[in-house]
């Protein structure tokens, strides 16, 4: 079965550090990764997608992710937070038909 | 163009009682797709709706069911309701050509 799992639960950084959030994916067929980004009452927003292709993707708001298919894991990064990037981070896994399998979320807090 | 929204914003119910959710999707996307986050977790896939017909189901059981209409805007009807069916319950659109979703803002719905 299709399993979407987010290694960091929350991640505290400073401001202006860089930032990993960690995704691993459990699939047997082809998969498609996105990571979304979610603030406080609000719906989802995409920040990056992998369909095919290079295997380092480039998103919004300067993220950008790694598909490492020997390994299983998509992984988020950004070289040099801010702290508007305080937000609910989702990993999420999809075998075609748009029928996604979240993560549980990683909670980024950027500190001052 | 206008993004997908949803109504109401908030709700509160009593167990026992039928709600009906409303998502308008965006325009020219013809899938919609339901999604049930409770607090602290990732969405779980309900359903998705292509062109009026049910295309997929998440592991809920009968008593959430939904429609989509010739505007491919969408409800999300659940009986019987239970405390654990309290959630943000998040729509989504898409067009069927980029495995991008386009998510509303969700409904937040209480159940007490």
């Amino acid at each position: 079965a299709q399993s979407v799992t987010q290694l960091d639960s929350q991640v505290p950084v400073f401001e202006e550090a860089p930032v990993e959030l960690r995704c691993n994916y459990s699939s047997s067929v082809s998969v498609y990764l996105f990571w979304y980004v979610q603030y406080p009452n609000q719906g989802l927003q995409l920040l990056l997608k992998y369909l095919s292709g290079s295997t380092l993707v480039k998103g919004i708001n300067g993220f950008e992710a790694e598909f490492n298919k020997s390994q299983t894991s998509f992984h988020l990064r950004k070289p040099s937070v801010h702290i508007s990037d305080t937000a609910e981070y989702f990993c999420a896994a999809d075998t075609g038909g748009f029928k996604t399998i979240f993560g549980a979320g990683t909670r980024l807090f950027v500190k001052a | 163009e206008t993004g997908v929204t949803q109504s109401p914003t908030h709700l509160i119910k009593t167990r026992g009682q039928q709600v009906t959710l409303r998502c308008s999707s965006q325009s020219g996307h013809n899938t919609v797709s339901w999604y049930q986050q409770a607090l602290g977790q990732g969405p779980q896939f309900i359903f998705q709706y292509y062109r009026e017909e049910e295309n997929g189901r998440g592991n809920f059981p009968p008593r959430f069911s939904g429609l989509q209409f010739p505007n491919y805007s969408s409800e999300l009807n659940v009986n019987a309701l239970e405390l654990d069916d309290s959630a943000l319950y998040l729509c989504a659109s898409s067009s069927g050509t980029d495995y991008e979703q386009y998510f509303g803002p969700g409904t937040r719905l209480t159940v007490t």
